[in-house]
């Protein structure tokens, strides 16, 4: 069974860190994994989705790497801004499946 | 364009009664997911429409919970005889279609503000 796990649970930095938000799941076989963003009482927005066949992908100050081997995946933000504050989710697809396996999240917060 | 959007934003409710949850996905995405987060909680997978078609109904915990789109655009939950237990926030998603092209992919997922349910 994929099991998803998300590494800090929470974070505070100063602005201007750059930081990394790490991710990881127990089955290497998926399909792709999206890293969405959250705001509270909001839905979700996707921020960057890797292919199972790309190592990564890039978005202006956001980076996601994917090491499908090891089941792991960091997105890594730079130049952090109070305006990033979210919790940040991982989700996976595993592979022959349509449904996504989603982590607890990592709750950023970035101090002005 | 318009994103998804979900009705009510609030639902409050009675244990026992029954609740229908609206989807209406952004124009032309023909795949559709619905998910229930509980505070403190990643998304949990419910149901996965392509089309008017479920494709994978999995994630549904019991046969009190059941879902439609019946013309593969607006989905509606349906909770029966609900529980506290069934508190929380389901959230819908929609996305194009699936694969990848000109390095652009169709998963892409596009969330719905969602309905936050509350069951006395």
């Amino acid at each position: 069974k994929q099991e998803v796990t998300q590494i800090p649970a929470a974070l505070s930095v100063p602005e201007g860190e750059n930081l990394v938000l790490n991710c990881s799941f127990t089955d290497s076989a998926i399909y792709n994994l999206q890293w969405f963003r959250q705001d509270p009482g909001k839905g979700l927005t996707s921020l960057l989705l890797i292919q199972s066949s790309q190592r990564e992908q890039t978005s202006g100050r956001l980076n996601a790497s994917l090491d499908k081997s090891s089941g792991r995946s960091t997105l890594y933000i730079a130049a952090s801004q109070p305006g990033d504050s979210a919790t940040y989710l991982c989700a996976v697809r595993p592979t022959g499946t349509y449904k996504y396996i989603f982590g607890t999240g990592t709750r950023l917060k970035v101090l002005a | 364009g318009a994103g998804v959007s979900q009705t009510p934003s609030n639902k409050v409710t009675e244990k026992g009664k029954y609740v229908e949850l609206r989807c209406d996905p952004i124009s032309g995405h023909t795949a559709l997911y619905w998910y229930r987060q509980s505070l403190g909680q990643g998304p949990e997978f419910l149901i996965y429409f392509q089309g008017t078609g479920a494709a994978d109904d999995s994630g549904l915990p019991n046969d009190r919970f059941f879902a439609v789109r019946p013309e593969g655009s607006v989905s509606t939950l349906k909770i029966q005889r609900t529980e506290r237990g069934d508190s929380a926030m389901y959230l819908c998603a929609s996305r194009q279609s699936t694969g990848y092209s000109g390095g652009r992919s169709f998963e892409t997922q596009y969330f719905g503000p969602g309905t936050r349910l509350l069951v006395l």
